[in-house]
């Protein structure tokens, strides 16, 4: 009930292409889906999230679907960029106290 | 920008000795955390504080760790008596309304 699968593992995509990472969490209590990029050495940063009354969000190259009734959401990156390259991590909050449940990442390298 | 800063960058430790991980999160922010993820793993939550208290915390956090906000900017994770499987990066994020959670850059604890 407290897990969010994510997928795929690995990506590879030339530059200028799309990147699809898709998540899926089980808890139906959950109520904000941020997702996370994460070059090496550093903290994971905030991309973009949404709510669940939203079906689509888009910021610049950056847009989140999300899927209520399948209990799904992904993360869609247009023209690709070789600075894109990092692994992505996204995540659900359950309510009240805010601590996120991450899923395990996906590496993304783009190709120049 | 202001951000979450966190020292030591590297602790390296040896296996039963205590370690106090500091963090400054940002200065209007409210809410506090502690994650921590373990080499090429997913990042896990640990502790959550609010209004100088524990809000929630997970099965990882035990007994050998603690929290503290010993001042107004200053945010610790101690671990009493660091095991091997303690090795692993520290970080420290906070947030003002539950939503955005900043992360700070990490602690890379070595136990030895």
């Amino acid at each position: 009930q407290q897990q969010v699968k994510q997928s795929p593992q690995s990506l590879i995509v030339q530059k200028g292409g799309i990147s699809i990472i898709n998540c899926a969490y089980e808890n139906t209590a959950f109520d904000y889906f941020p997702w996370y990029q994460q070059f090496p050495g550093k903290g994971p940063a905030l991309l973009i999230a949404i709510r669940p009354d939203v079906s689509e969000k888009k910021e610049g190259r950056f847009t989140i679907s999300f899927n209520k009734s399948a209990k799904q959401f992904s993360l869609h990156i247009m023209d690709s960029q070789p600075g894109d390259s990092a692994t992505y991590f996204c995540a659900s909050r359950r309510g009240s106290q805010g601590n996120l449940i991450f899923g395990k990442g996906t590496k993304l390298s783009v190709k120049p | 920008e202001p951000e979450v800063t966190q020292t030591p960058s590297h602790q390296v430790t040896q296996m039963g000795q205590e370690v106090i991980l500091r963090c400054v999160p940002i200065s209007n922010h409210l809410y506090f955390y502690w994650y921590r993820q373990i080499l090429g793993q997913k990042v896990e939550f640990l502790v959550s504080f609010y209004n100088n208290e524990i809000s929630e915390k997970s099965e990882i956090f035990d007994d050998q760790f603690s929290v503290e906000r010993p001042d107004g900017s200053n945010f610790t994770l101690k671990i009493r008596s660091t095991k091997l499987e303690d090795s692993a990066m520290y970080f420290c994020a906070s947030t003002y309304s539950r939503d955005e959670q900043y992360f700070g850059p990490g602690t890379r604890l070595t136990v030895t």
